[in-house]
């Protein structure tokens, strides 16, 4: 089965840029991951779709400063113009027929 | 819009059993596999299990941590899916979400405690 791995934090200063990393294992390569949010207390919430080929299908309400990209074996999710609510932890996840799998999270610091 | 309700958690002994329920509206319920993902205190998310629609089956996956202890069913007339988790272990206790297909929308969670 696939397995994900994720930094486990990341910072960026309030109006830059943070690009977050979501590695799938050997073999796996092609797989499609999700991106989700967790804010502090809260549910996670649906992100993104990331494709391959680094096409992505963002949820609904997702605002234009999230946006992802691939490459090989690496998934990107970036967050431009980084707003206090974006401190919150990351987590990518994939599936195949049997399986589902998610990354360790990364936990964003908005300095 | 799409919506997904979590109910039935609580406080437990362990070895006794829980059902969760996850009510859904503002979709086509049969026509999307349901999953349930939970987090424990502190920690990351981890995968329960899913179970697929009818048009593939309507059967179900579960994580190996819970494989044999809980099961996952479905009533499509209710649009509800359930999360039945039998002979409880102190590390079940988590927050345990529904998601509808593999990933485009969880519900709100709600809390399991096993302890005595």
């Amino acid at each position: 089965q696939p397995v994900l791995t994720q930094s486990s934090s990341a910072s960026a200063s309030l109006g830059s840029s943070v690009k977050l990393t979501c590695t799938l294992s050997s073999g796996h390569s092609s797989y499609i991951i999700a991106w989700h949010q967790q804010q502090p207390g809260k549910a996670p919430r649906y992100l993104m779709k990331l494709e391959g080929s680094g096409s992505y299908n963002k949820g609904s309400g997702v605002p234009d400063r999230f946006s992802g990209s691939s490459s090989g074996a690496d998934r990107y999710l970036t967050i431009s113009n980084l707003q206090s609510e974006d401190e919150a932890d990351y987590y990518c996840e994939t599936w195949d027929s049997y399986t589902v799998v998610f990354g360790g999270g990364t936990k964003v610091t908005v300095l | 819009e799409v919506q997904l309700v979590e109910s039935g958690g609580g406080l437990v002994q362990p070895g006794r059993s829980l059902r969760l329920s996850c009510t859904a509206s503002g979709f086509t319920f049969g026509d999307y596999a349901m999953s349930w993902v939970r987090q424990a205190p502190g920690k990351g998310l981890e995968w329960v299990g899913f179970i697929r629609s009818q048009a593939y089956g309507g059967t179900a996956e579960c994580a190996a941590s819970v494989k044999g202890r809980f099961t996952i069913s479905r009533d499509d007339s209710k649009s509800i899916a359930y999360l039945q988790m039998n002979s409880l272990k102190t590390e079940d206790t988590a927050v345990y979400y529904c998601i509808r297909g593999m990933a485009d929308y969880w519900g709100q969670g709600t809390l399991v405690t096993v302890s005595s």
